[in-house]
């Protein structure tokens, strides 16, 4: 059990259109779903962490209206790359988590933004 | 000092050897570890989650907890070339706040 799914799993997009990318919990609710961002040889950093049906909280230096967050349900969340441009490309990972505490991660989304 | 220290290596390995992977940390609020493994390009899958002091055996792998040392270890028995990854420790201190600190990952080769 415990399996997270992002999709898609690749995009490519031109600078200054808006990307959608989805995670759902497959087989378990979510009390919360994080947003990680990472960049070649380096490890995670944490972008936001949201709960169903509340505003996400934003990790100090990521931009809100840049990077929007909706969680719908306690299985699926969206993180939206607005008006995006060729410093947005990275790995973004999604992770979900039980009551327990422990995150299941997805297997990321590669923006590559040209 | 960084929260939780992790040697990035490079470590690599003969195929069979054992192999000790370890995290140290500053932050005693630090109840729950957990170890995750991240191959190339893919998302970090939880290998092992554990709260108290001690063992923990799963198959190959057994991380060990000192808290009193603040030292968090992961042995991997009878190494392979799969075992090759990115090995990431991650620790939170409970309650409503699940946010988690990394450290920064140990790459590991497996030699066939």
């Amino acid at each position: 059990g415990a399996v997270v799914s992002q999709h898609p799993s690749r995009v490519i997009c031109k600078s200054g259109t808006s990307v959608k990318i989805e995670c759902r919990s497959l087989d378990f609710q979510a009390t919360t779903m994080f947003w990680y961002r990472q960049f070649p040889k380096q490890s995670l950093m944490l972008m936001a962490t949201s709960n169903e049906g509340s505003k996400a909280t934003y990790e100090q230096g990521v931009e809100k209206d840049k990077f929007l967050i909706n969680h719908a349900s306690l299985t699926l969340s969206t993180l939206t790359v607005t008006s995006a441009h060729p410093e947005d490309s990275s790995f973004y990972i999604c992770s979900a988590s039980r009551d327990r505490g422990e995150q299941y991660f997805g297997p990321g989304t590669r923006l590559t933004v040209t | 000092q960084k929260e939780v220290e992790q040697d990035p290596g490079p470590l690599s390995v003969p195929e069979g050897a054992i192999v000790s992977l370890n995290c140290t940390y500053s932050n005693s609020a630090f109840q729950y570890f957990m170890w995750y493994r991240q191959y190339s390009r893919k998302g970090p899958e939880l290998l092992m989650y554990t709260y108290s002091s001690g063992n923990k055996e799963d198959g190959r792998f057994t991380a060990q907890v000192d808290k009193s040392s603040k030292y968090i270890s992961l042995f991997i028995r009878d190494s392979q070339p799969s075992d090759s990854a990115t090995y990431l420790c991650a620790m939170y201190s409970g309650g409503s706040n699940y946010k988690l600190t990394f450290g920064k990952g140990t790459l590991l080769t497996v030699n066939p």
